[in-house]
Parts: C-alpha cells; sequence; structure tokens
C-alpha cells in the first residue's frame, strides 16, 4: 500500500458545484496533513492545513478522519479558476527527521 | 515579504557535465528541502535540511547527487555527470521549522533543468 493515496481523476464538476476530494495514508502515527494545490507547470502552493477539528477557509473544508486513516477536501461553488491538482501532504516523523509524503494529486476541471 | 527564491529558472546542459542549482529560502526558516518533478509526475523528496541537524538525505537517487546548505540559509544541489534522466524541474521549499506552522511548506517557482 502506498503511503499517501490519491484518486488522480480528473474531476470535471461545472461552475457552482460542490466537490470533495478524499486522500488516505497508510501511517496511523502521521502527526500533520496538508492539502496543496498545483496550477499546470507551476509549483505548488499551500491551501490549507488539515487540523484534527476540522477547519474552514471561505468556500474550502478540510477534514481529518484519524480511524479511517484519510484526510478530505472539499470545494463549494467551485469557480473555474479551482481548476488545479490537489496534493495532499502527510508528516511523520521517523528516525528523528521529518518526514514528508506528497500524494500524487486529484486533477479538478471546472466547467463553464 | 520575499518567498522562496531559485536559479536558474532553465538550464539546459550537455550530458556528463555537472550543474549547480541555488535556493534561497524564506527569510528565518529553518526547515529546506529540495524535490523533483518530472512532467506529469508527483514531487519526488530529494533532502531535507533542519536547521545544524544533519540532513536528511534518503530521497536522493544517486551518489552523483548532493545539497548543502551554508549558515542555514541558502542551499545548492549539485549533480555531478548529468544524465538524460535527471531532466525535469527541481523544487525547492521552506518552513518555519517550529511553531504551530512548523512544517507549512512554501516553494520557489523551480528550475526546470533539461540535459541533452
Amino acid at each position: 500500500r502506498k503511503e499517501v493515496e490519491q484518486d488522480p481523476g480528473p474531476f470535471n464538476v461545472p461552475e457552482g458545484a460542490t466537490v470533495a476530494f478524499n486522500c488516505t495514508y497508510s501511517n496511523s502515527a502521521s502527526q500533520s496533513f496538508f492539502w496543496y494545490r498545483q496550477d499546470c507547470r507551476k509549483e505548488p502552493k499551500l491551501l490549507m492545513s488539515v487540523y484534527s477539528s476540522g477547519n474552514e477557509d471561505g468556500r474550502f473544508t478540510a477534514q481529518l478522519n484519524r480511524a479511517s486513516q484519510y484526510i478530505s477536501l472539499l470545494i463549494r461553488d467551485s469557480k473555474l479558476s479551482d481548476s488545479a491538482t490537489y496534493l495532499c501532504v502527510v508528516n511523520n516523523l521517523g528516525g528523528g527527521y521529518q518526514k514528508v509524503t506528497f500524494g500524487t494529486g486529484t486533477k479538478l476541471q471546472v466547467i463553464p | 515579504g520575499a518567498g522562496v527564491s531559485q536559479s536558474p529558472s532553465n538550464k539546459v546542459t550537455e550530458k556528463g557535465k555537472d550543474v549547480e542549482l541555488r535556493c534561497d529560502p524564506i527569510s528565518g526558516h529553518t526547515a529546506l528541502y529540495w524535490y523533483r518533478q518530472s512532467l506529469g509526475q508527483g514531487l519526488e523528496f530529494l533532502i531535507y535540511f533542519q536547521g545544524n541537524s544533519a540532513p536528511d538525505k534518503s530521497g536522493l537517487p544517486s551518489d552523483r547527487f548532493s545539497a548543502e546548505r551554508t549558515g542555514g540559509s541558502v542551499s545548492t544541489l549539485t549533480i555531478q555527470r548529468t544524465q538524460q534522466e535527471d531532466s525535469a524541474v527541481y523544487l525547492c521549499a521552506s518552513s518555519p521549522g517550529t511553531s504551530l506552522r512548523a512544517y507549512e511548506q512554501y516553494f520557489g517557482p523551480g528550475t526546470r533543468l533539461t540535459v541533452t
């Protein structure tokens, strides 16, 4: 099993729709979690951290389910500008080092 | 404030030559990471520096790859005797390393390396 797994998509959704992505992780001791977005041929940009209690930033909501070992990202009222690849990131400590694992991303295409 | 910067933005080199890629992290960030990304692929972790600790080099693909970080700030990734399979975008990121936002990474624009 991969350390971090995401459905590659693409998810094609109309403008205004609500869309959700999940990301599963294999290490139950993982400590911190993030969502990044990456536009075509650009660097990843931090979208939001994922807190244990869940958190919201405008149209975006992130949640963590430790029991089932997944994080989720919900986007409400999708905009054309939301079209991008969404990467989940899982951090854990191993051998005294912080180990960062990026998922391979879920592609979102918002259609007019 | 200034973000992470990388230079050069593009580098074309001949197979067998050495290249140096530079990363200037955000001022005050103690953690610095190098990744590479081939076209259409995910990010591949290369190396991680945290403060003055020994770096985590577990992601370096071969001994042709090395990196250093001088004075806890600027980092240089060196690839010796480049091969065509080294062609990729090399991304650098930094994070605060401490506090609640310790692991939030901020990426530079990358260096696109093409080995001919």
